[in-house]
């Protein structure tokens, strides 16, 4: 089945600064990489994601990358600001016809020092 | 309701005793997923459902463990016997159904074990 790492567990990054998220995952079959943000007591709340069909999204202040030969896509995020403290999880899911099971990394906690 | 809702928002039992989770879907969602998150991980993918049907029941850890969603709307997660080992944060989330579109999650119900 799929198995999704996540790096780094922690990163504390200055006010401004950009912070960046690696995850690889195993199944070739995967074709779906939604992140999550995660803050305290919440659910976790999709805030970009990426097709296996594109290389590359860009949201405002968030891009993600995908690497589908090296089986890797990360996070950037650029211009940090201090609500953009919370705990994210990249993710992973072979769909084939519609829907299927998400596979999800252990998170990073990302720390906005002002 | 506008979103995903999870009834209790926590519960507490104590051990060898049976809990029902609760889930209501945002409404017209096909596919609703239940995860398992304990502190400091990432949610583990538990069952997902297609309407009626469990698609996927390949993360239930064991046969304590059973969920329904008899309409193809509310599901409920059952845990017999508990173990305290099974005290965590249970999720739920649903989507349309569609490939490779966006699971929303509800708030989650917290699960202690005593």
């Amino acid at each position: 089945g799929e198995n999704v790492e996540q790096h780094p567990s922690t990163l504390s990054v200055q006010e401004g600064d950009s912070a960046v998220i690696k995850c690889t995952y195993s199944d070739s079959a995967s074709n779906y990489f939604p992140w999550y943000k995660q803050e305290l007591g919440k659910g976790p709340q999709l805030i970009i994601d990426i097709r296996s069909n594109v290389g590359e999204k860009k949201d405002q202040r968030i891009a993600v990358t995908l690497n589908k030969t090296a089986k890797h896509f990360s996070l950037h995020i650029t211009e940090t600001q201090p609500e953009d403290s919370a705990v994210y999880f990249c993710a992973a899911s072979p769909g084939y016809s519609s829907a299927s099971k998400i596979i999800f990394g252990s998170g990073t906690r990302l720390s906005i020092r002002p | 309701g506008a979103g995903v809702s999870q009834t209790p928002s926590n519960k507490v039992t104590e051990k060898g005793k049976y809990v029902e989770l609760r889930c209501d879907p945002i409404s017209g969602h096909t596919a609703l997923y239940w995860y398992r998150q304990s502190l400091g991980q990432g949610p583990e993918f538990l069952i997902y459902f297609q309407g009626t049907g469990a698609a996927d029941d390949s993360g239930l850890p064991n046969d304590r463990f059973f969920a329904v969603r008899p309409e193809g709307s509310v599901s409920t997660l059952k845990i017999q016997r508990t173990e305290r080992g099974d005290s965590a944060v249970y999720l739920c989330a649903s989507s349309s159904g569609q490939l490779n579109t966006e699971a929303f999650f509800g708030q989650g119900t917290r699960l202690t074990v005593v």
